[in-house]
C-alpha cells in the first residue's frame, strides 16, 4: 500500500540553525510530493511540490526538498531557521490513482 | 489571494446529534476534498467530489456521512449521528484540476461530548 513515512515525531533546533526534515515514500511509482506546514490553529499550507523534472524543488519561506528516488525520499532543508518556522510539517504523496496520503507529521521547535 | 473558507472554526455538539461543516472552495476549481485530522494524529483522506458526485471515499466516509454541494459555491460535509469519535479538526480543500495542488482551508474543529 502507498505510504509516507516522516520519521521523526519532534525535532528541536537553534534559531540560526540548519534544518532537515525527512520524509520516505512507498509507492509503485514516483509519486506527486508535497510539503505542508501547519501553524497552530491554523490550516495546511504548501510550501512546495515535487511533480517531475529537477529533483531539488524551491519552496516559499527559503525552504527546499530534494527528491531521491535511490533513497525513496523527498527531504525538506532550510539553511537558517528562524523562530517563525516553529510548526507541525507534513509530507504527502499522491499516486495519481490514490487520494493524497500524508506521513504523521514531524513537530519543529526552535529555540533561542 | 484566494482562499479556501471554513465555518465554523469551533462547533461543539452533543453524541447523536447531526453537524453540517460548510466550505467555500476556490471559485475555478472543480475538485473537492474533506479531510480529517484527529488530535496529535496524521491527515487523513475522507471523501472527494467532482462533478456533483463523489468520486472517492475512504473507509472512516461511511452512511453516518455525506457531501453535497447545493448551491455551486458551498461544499458542506454532514455527519448524520455524531459519535465521540467524529471529534477532529475537519479540512476542506480544493483543486483546479485533478493531481494538482491542493488548497486547504483553515479548518473546522468539531468536538462531540
Amino acid at each position: 500500500a502507498q505510504s509516507v513515512t516522516q520519521p521523526d515525531i519532534h525535532i528541536t533546533v537553534s534559531e540560526g540553525a540548519s534544518l532537515e526534515l525527512r520524509c520516505n515514500y512507498s509507492y509503485g511509482a514516483t509519486p506527486y510530493l508535497f510539503w505542508y506546514v501547519q501553524s497552530p490553529g491554523q490550516g495546511l499550507q504548501l510550501l512546495l511540490k515535487y511533480f517531475s523534472g529537477d529533483t531539488l524543488v524551491q519552496g516559499i519561506k527559503g525552504f527546499e526538498a530534494e527528491f531521491k528516488r535511490s533513497q525513496s525520499s523527498f527531504n525538506l532543508r532550510k539553511p537558517s531557521v528562524h523562530w517563525s518556522d516553529a510548526a507541525e510539517y507534513f509530507c504527502a504523496g499522491d499516486s495519481g490513482n490514490t487520494p493524497l496520503v500524508f506521513g504523521k507529521g514531524t513537530r519543529l521547535s526552535v529555540i533561542a | 489571494e484566494p482562499e479556501v473558507t471554513q465555518t465554523p472554526s469551533h462547533q461543539v455538539t452533543q453524541m447523536g446529534q447531526e453537524v453540517i461543516l460548510r466550505c467555500v472552495p476556490i471559485s475555478n476549481h472543480l475538485y473537492f476534498y474533506w479531510y480529517r485530522q484527529i488530535l496529535g494524529q496524521k491527515v487523513e483522506f475522507l471523501v472527494s467530489f467532482y462533478n456533483n458526485e463523489i468520486s472517492e471515499k475512504s473507509e472512516i466516509f461511511d452512511d453516518q456521512f455525506s457531501v453535497e454541494r447545493p448551491d455551486g459555491s458551498n461544499f458542506t460535509l454532514k455527519i448524520r449521528s455524531t459519535k465521540l469519535e467524529d471529534s477532529a479538526m475537519y479540512f476542506c480543500a480544493s483543486t483546479a484540476s485533478f493531481r494538482n495542488e491542493q488548497f486547504f482551508g483553515p479548518g473546522t474543529r468539531l468536538t462531540v461530548l
